[in-house]
C-alpha cells in the first residue's frame, strides 16, 4: 500500500540555519505529494504540494522537490525563523487510497533565537 | 484564518455523557473528513463523506456516530467514550473531481476532548 517515511524529530536548529526535512514515498501510480504543517495547538495546514515529477512547490521561503527517480519530496528553507517552529507531515494522494491523502510521522522542527 | 470551523475548541466529558462535534465549511467543498489525533502523532482517518454519503469508516467504535445534514455541515456525535477516546479532533473538508478526491485538504483547528 501507499505509505510516507519521513526523518525522526525533533530537529533542532539556531534561527537563520538552513533546514532540510527528508521524505520518502511509496505509491502505485503517480500520485501527488504535499507538505502539511501544524502549529503548536492548531489544526493542519497545507504548505506546499506537487503534482507530477520534477514539480516544484514553495511558500513562505519552504520548497520541495517532486522527484520520482528517488522517490523523495524532502523540504528545504534556507533561513529557518523561530516562528517556523511546528511539526511538519508530509503526504500523498493516490489512486491506491482513493486518494485520501496517507500522512508521514510527522517532524517536530525546533527553531532556538 | 482557517475556513473550516470547529465547536466546541474543549470539550471535557464523562463517560456516560452524550455530546457533539460541530464542524462547518463554505467553501462548496463536497467532501469532509474527520480526523483523530493524539499527541505526536499524525491525524489518523475517522470518516469521509462525499457528496454528503459516507464513503470511507475505518473500522471505528460505534460509540462515534458521525452526520453530514448537508454539504456545509458535518457532526460527529460521541456517547460513552473511554478515556482512550481523549485526543484532538480535527474535521477538513476538499473538493472533489467527480468522483475523485484532489488530495488538498482543509482542516479545522480542532476540537480537544478529554474524557473523564
Amino acid at each position: 500500500g501507499d505509505s510516507v517515511t519521513q526523518m525522526e524529530g525533533p530537529v533542532t536548529l539556531s534561527e537563520e540555519a538552513f533546514l532540510t526535512i527528508n521524505c520518502t514515498y511509496t505509491a502505485t501510480g503517480y500520485p501527488s505529494l504535499f507538505w502539511y504543517v501544524q502549529y503548536p495547538g492548531e489544526g493542519l495546514q497545507l504548505l506546499l504540494k506537487a503534482t507530477k515529477a520534477d514539480d516544484k512547490g514553495s511558500n513562505k521561503g519552504f520548497e520541495a522537490t517532486y522527484r520520482k527517480e528517488t522517490t523523495s519530496f524532502h523540504l528545504e528553507k534556507g533561513s529557518v525563523q523561530v516562528s517556523d517552529s511546528a511539526v511538519y507531515f508530509c503526504a500523498l494522494s493516490a489512486g491506491g487510497g482513493s486518494y485520501i491523502p496517507t500522512f508521514g510521522r510527522g517532524t517536530s522542527l525546533i527553531v532556538h533565537p | 484564518d482557517t475556513e473550516v470551523t470547529q465547536t466546541p475548541k474543549h470539550l471535557v466529558m464523562g463517560m456516560t455523557n452524550k455530546k457533539s462535534l460541530k464542524c462547518e465549511q463554505h467553501m462548496g467543498h463536497r467532501a469532509m473528513y474527520w480526523y483523530k489525533q493524539k499527541a505526536k502523532k499524525p491525524p489518523e482517518l475517522m470518516f469521509v463523506y462525499s457528496y454528503e454519503k459516507l464513503s470511507i469508516n475505518e473500522s471505528v467504535p460505534s460509540r462515534f456516530s458521525p452526520e453530514c445534514p448537508n454539504s456545509s455541515l458535518l457532526n460527529l456525535h460521541l456517547h460513552a467514550l473511554q478515556p482512550e477516546d481523549s485526543a484532538l479532533y480535527l474535521c477538513a473538508s476538499s473538493r472533489l473531481a467527480g468522483a475523485r478526491n484532489t488530495g488538498e485538504l482543509f482542516f479545522g483547528e480542532g476540537s480537544r476532548l478529554t474524557v473523564l
